[in-house]
């Protein structure tokens, strides 16, 4: 069984940048992807990236595209996600979640979720 | 980039009740389309993938169903722990998008 561990929760100012991490135990092989979705309070689900285990690609929301960069450590599958230039907009819970074969790489592993909170 | 809407915006039920909840997208996905279920302060939970697959776990009495632009989610019969906000997300061509969510209401 996977289970994916997400960093802490995270307080910074407008204009400053901010780095999630997420870890992932159980995959047997590189055919896993980490996607990254964030949540403002009382909000839906916004897909903001997307990184490829097997070869590092990346895909990335319009919205963000400009400011935010995610990378993979496949040694220890964990992968990093890094926003910048953070405005209140950014505030939101961001969930890294699994998915590979099993699931025909829809997110069945989830994170717990890491609270980011842009405040002056 | 592919737009997903879903409706109702609301659905309110009783336990017992069958609850069908719609997903459309603004063009073809083929079947490239999960649902997932959000309770109050939970992480997301994957209900059905390729639009019609259950994930592992999930009970008998949800089902999906569609391809190309409609697909439906159907609770046959709404347990207690059902009520919550349901998501559709595609992965049919980049960014994989959800769509706004639907809340089962009791």
């Amino acid at each position: 069984q996977v289970q994916v561990v997400q960093s802490g929760a995270e307080v910074k100012k407008p204009g400053a940048s901010v780095k999630v991490s997420c870890k992932a135990s159980g995959y047997t092989s590189d055919n896993y992807a980490f996607t990254w979705v964030r949540q403002a309070p009382g909000q839906g689900l916004e897909w903001v990236a997307w990184i490829s285990a097997y070869n590092a690609d990346t895909n990335y929301a319009h919205v963000v595209q400009d400011r935010v960069t995610v990378t993979i450590d496949t040694s220890t599958s964990s992968a990093y996600m890094e926003l910048r230039s953070l405005t209140s907009d950014d505030t939101a819970i961001y969930y890294c979640a699994g998915s590979g074969d099993s699931s025909l790489y829809f997110l069945e592993y989830w994170g717990q979720g890491t609270l980011v909170t842009v405040s002056s | 980039e592919i737009v997903l809407t879903q409706s109702p915006a609301t659905l309110s039920l009783s336990p017992g009740q069958r609850a069908t909840l719609s997903c459309r997208a603004s063009q073809t996905i083929r079947n490239y389309l999960a649902w997932y279920q959000q309770k109050p302060g939970q992480t997301p939970r994957l209900l059905i993938y390729t639009a019609s697959n259950r994930a592992t776990g999930i009970p008998a009495r949800f089902s999906g169903s569609g391809s190309g632009t409609d697909f439906t989610l159907t609770v046959s019969s709404l347990e207690p722990e059902d009520f919550a906000v349901y998501y559709c997300q595609h992965r049919s061509s980049w960014p994989f998008s959800f769509g706004p969510g639907t809340r089962l209401d009791l």
